[in-house]
């Protein structure tokens, strides 16, 4: 069975620039979560999103958005790129039965350079 | 706000070593815990997760345990290799609303000298 994948594997952007990254959750995951792991900050929850909605939101600014498609991969969506938006972003999924959360698992990542 | 905590940040032990690596959590209104491992560059790798209700897991040479009343967990590694040298996290997950999300610490970075 295929594990979380994701898109692209590296990615280099200017300041200012969008930036756009694809998660694909294992079959028969709902939910997808996103997390920043940047330099000395440790791994930071971003967002989590199940059956298509938003959930729940770290402490990032608006400029980080994203969305859950119906068959249930995912986007991340960085606008107006800083340089401390450099980071390893990774993406997990799980199952859920109405309020019990599976385990989540993570994709290999996706590395972000902003010049 | 739930803090998670992973002292030393790095150790290094002689290959066959039986080891503990210690983490602790400021909020023990948690749903589970999982322990992490994450290559240098890569993705992070489930090891363990422990529901709340439960007092340990074990998967091979790896054990884990949680207290949530002292808010403390430790992951014991048994005659530890050269091929365990990796970070190792922990993560506690939330029950409800803002804290439905996982925790992680900083982690510790284990080197197994052959």
């Amino acid at each position: 069975e295929a594990g979380v994948t994701q898109s692209p594997t590296h990615l280099i952007k200017t300041r200012g620039q969008q930036a756009t990254l694809r998660c694909s959750p294992i079959s028969g995951h709902t939910s997808v979560y996103w997390y920043q792991q940047a330099l000395g900050l440790g791994l930071q929850f971003l967002l989590w999103y199940d059956e298509g909605e938003e959930r729940n939101r770290g402490n990032f600014p608006p400029r980080f958005s994203g969305r859950q498609f119906p068959n249930y991969s995912s986007e991340l969506n960085v606008n107006a790129l800083e340089l401390e938006d450099s980071a390893l972003y990774l993406c997990a999924s799980s199952l859920r039965y109405g309020t019990v959360k599976g385990t989540q698992y993570f994709g290999p990542g996706t590395r972000l350079l902003v010049l | 706000k739930q803090e998670v905590t992973q002292i030393p940040a790095a150790l290094s032990v002689p290959e066959g070593e039986n080891l503990v690596l210690n983490c602790s959590f400021t909020d023990s209104a948690i749903y589970n815990l999982q322990w992490f491992r994450q290559d240098p560059g890569k993705g992070l790798t489930s090891l363990l997760l422990i529901q709340s209700s439960q007092r340990e897991q074990t998967s091979g040479r790896l054990n884990a345990s949680l207290d949530k009343s002292s808010g403390r967990s430790t992951l014991y590694i048994a005659a530890s290799q050269p091929g365990d040298s990796a970070t190792y996290l922990c993560a506690v997950e939330g029950r409800t609303g803002a804290n439905s999300k996982l925790t992680f610490g900083k982690g510790i970075t284990l080197s197994v000298r052959p």
